[in-house]
């Protein structure tokens, strides 16, 4: 089976445009969650999705918006960029989107390199 | 809020070596669960063991054991029979059970295998 795919790889914006990441999950998976790393620092949860309702959100502004599809892909949305949105946005997938005794792992994607001049 | 701490930057290790690798966190929660993830230059987060806080034998997967100390709130990583492919930046997360599927990441370790 093919793991999380990201799209694109990487993407250079410049300060105040929009930008759209795309995640497509692992099949089976109905759970996307989106994660923002700075460069030298762990990952940021920013959304987490099941089933196309938002089940977790972190500490973003709200120019960070995410949606699920049908299809259980997801796209997460950042409208006026800023400098500091430069990271790796990282997918990642799982089956049960609900962390109990019985959860399957995150798999994670390759990630979107967003760079912001 | 739950936090955590890794306090080693980075790390070396002579290959076939055994090398630890720290990690603190804080919360108030009794059931949860700890991560460490492997990060190599590829980027992908690849999980390398998982701990149940609620179960107290230490988990282990081939070379990767842990050393869990819940009251002490310590999660170490040992790595035996270090080898190149080893070498990538890794974290320690935490996860609520029975919650979303929040991970809080710590700040990374760098580990760099020596040949």
């Amino acid at each position: 089976d093919a793991g999380v795919t990201q799209s694109p790889t990487h993407l250079i914006k410049t300060r105040g445009q929009h930008v759209t990441l795309r995640c497509s999950p692992i099949s089976g998976h109905k759970s996307v969650s989106w994660y923002q790393q700075v460069l030298g620092q762990g990952p940021q949860f920013i959304f987490q999705y099941y089933e196309k309702e938002e089940r977790g959100r972190g500490n973003f502004p709200d120019r960070f918006s995410a949606r699920q599809f049908p299809n259980y892909s997801s796209e997460l949305n950042v409208n006026a960029l800023l400098l500091g949105d430069s990271a790796l946005y990282l997918c990642a997938s799982s089956r049960t989107g609900v962390n109990s005794s019985y959860n399957s792992p995150l798999h994670f994607g390759n990630g979107t390199r967003l760079t912001v001049t | 809020a739950q936090t955590v701490t890794q306090s080693q930057p980075e790390m070396s290790v002579q290959e076939a070596e055994t090398v630890t690798l720290s990690c603190t966190y804080d919360t108030s929660e009794n059931n949860y669960y700890l991560f460490w993830y492997k990060q190599p230059p590829s980027r992908q987060m690849i999980l390398v063991i998982r701990q149940e806080a609620y179960k107290q034998q230490n988990a282990t997967e081939n070379r990767f054991s842990v050393n869990f100390q819940k009251a002490a709130k310590s999660f170490s990583l040992k790595i035996s029979d270090s080898q190149l492919g080893d070498t990538a930046m890794y974290f320690c997360a935490f996860m609520i059970l029975f919650g979303n599927e929040k991970l809080t990441f710590g700040t990374g370790t760098r580990l760099t295998i020596i040949p």
